[in-house]
């Protein structure tokens, strides 16, 4: 079966340091990869979705970036945080946006 | 293109009493609609989905939806409120493979 991981779970930062969420599926192969920002009280964000290994899409301009190294592989990264950068950040693949998302468990990203 | 309009942001019940989260949805395409729960601080789960089969879709935990192509609507209904079912919900409208758009929430709480 597959699954999705995503860590870590929580993360305290300070301003100005460097990002680096990681994102693992298992069980599929050449999944649509997906990032998305849940700010406090707002709705979902798409930041950045890939379609195969070093393909990435960036639905926002933003201080954040997206790799693809491997195939079951999507890192979100920062140079430097800033203090909007916090919020919760989902992970999440699909094998066509018809059936729908699977999502990991989130990293709750505090930025202070 | 395509949108989702979830038509409250907050919805209150009592335990045992039913349960009705409403969404509206736009599509160039026939489109593919899910619910979405997310319990705090934790990732999305999907309730369930129509993918133009039968209309009336039945989902995880006792919930159910209607697709109603001539109100363009997919409200999620529930008999009876349990006090695990406080959560937030997203409804999601999709057409291609990505590009799937998420509504801005309803919280749904649950009185004892």
């Amino acid at each position: 079966s597959q699954t999705i991981h995503q860590w870590p779970a929580t993360l305290v930062q300070p301003v100005g340091s460097p990002l680096s969420l990681e994102c693992t599926v298992e069980g599929t192969s050449n999944p649509n990869l997906y990032w998305y920002r849940q700010a406090a009280g707002r709705g979902l964000q798409l930041l950045f979705y890939s379609v195969g290994i070093g393909q990435i899409s960036s639905e926002v301009p933003q201080n954040l970036s997206a790799s693809r190294p491997q195939d079951r592989q999507f890192i979100l990264s920062s140079k430097k945080l800033l203090l909007s950068d916090s919020g919760f950040y989902l992970c999440a693949w699909s094998v066509g946006g018809r059936l729908g998302y699977t999502f990991g468990s989130g990293t709750r990203l505090t930025v202070v | 293109a395509q949108s989702v309009t979830q038509l409250d942001s907050h919805v209150s019940v009592s335990e045992g009493t039913p349960v009705l989260l409403r969404c509206n949805y736009s599509s160039s395409y026939s489109p593919s609609l899910f619910w979405y729960v997310q319990h705090p601080n934790k990732g999305l789960q999907l309730l369930l989905k129509y993918t133009s089969a039968a209309t009336l879709v039945k989902g995880i935990n006792g919930f159910e939806a209607e697709f109603k192509k001539s109100e363009t609507s997919f409200h999620l209904t529930k008999p009876s409120a349990h006090m695990s079912d406080a959560a937030e919900y997203f409804c999601v409208v999709s057409g291609r493979a990505n590009d799937m758009r998420f509504g801005a929430g309803t919280r749904l709480t649950v009185k004892p």
